[in-house]
């Protein structure tokens, strides 16, 4: 199964308001990503948070971590149509210890309506 | 620098034929991700390298599939033989740690018909 499920599967919204993604994984983890894909294209980075912080902000991004839940968020705030695009949670869990590899959640597919 | 690139972008080939998707990452990264993406089971790491080396390949879902990395900025993905069900897009990442930001190529788009 998915080391990290996003919520929800699929969002609509209208340009300028704000879109909220969640997931939720099942082990330990040093560190939790975010990456964005445009349809056709390779993943892009946008955020890396680590298991001691509990909120970072990127721009229109802010990203939340709660390990107790083993749950993060991310928020687009104002969003745009060129946010369109799915996009995914990545963690390394492996019980806490050192990993070497990222596990990529489900997705949420956010369609930003002009 | 150019990022990661991959090629070729598309292959249509015919079953039973051999594939091969070739990957040239990042300069100066250490670790090198292959990844298959599919609607079904959305996106698998299927091998990944350090220092050219293989490190897990648990992803690799049978023997008719096999990666190389013979140097650093050079990497294969090689199929055969090819299957319908290996239709994919085929994505090659690399990063100077492991679990720190990938960067990903554009990807390959694999048909087998």
């Amino acid at each position: 199964s998915q080391q990290g499920e996003e919520d929800p599967q699929a969002l609509s919204i209208q340009e300028g308001e704000n879109a909220t993604m969640n997931c939720s994984y099942k082990t330990s983890i040093n560190n939790l990503q975010w990456y964005r894909q445009n349809s056709g294209r390779g993943l892009v980075h946008l955020i890396l948070i680590r298991s001691n912080e509990r909120e970072k902000h990127s721009g229109r991004l802010r990203v939340t971590l709660d390990t107790s839940k083993k749950s993060s968020s991310l928020l687009i705030t104002a969003s745009r149509a060129a946010d369109t695009a799915s996009y995914f949670c990545a963690t390394d869990g492996a019980g806490g210890g050192a990993t070497n590899k990222l596990i990529f959640g489900t997705g949420t597919l956010l369609a930003v309506q002009p | 620098d150019a990022g990661v690139i991959q090629s070729p972008r598309h292959e249509v080939t015919e079953m039973g034929q051999e594939v091969t998707l070739r990957c040239k990452p990042i300069s100066g990264h250490d670790y090198l991700f292959w990844y298959r993406q599919t609607m079904m089971r959305g996106l698998e790491l299927l091998i990944y390298f350090n220092n050219n080396v293989p490190i897990d390949d648990s992803g690799m879902p049978e023997d008719r599939f096999s990666a190389k990395m013979p140097n650093a900025s050079f990497s294969t993905l090689k199929i055969q033989p090819s299957e319908p069900r290996d239709s994919a897009v085929y994505f090659c990442a690399s990063s100077t740690l492991g679990n720190n930001e990938q960067f990903f190529g554009p990807g390959t788009r694999l048909t087998v018909l």
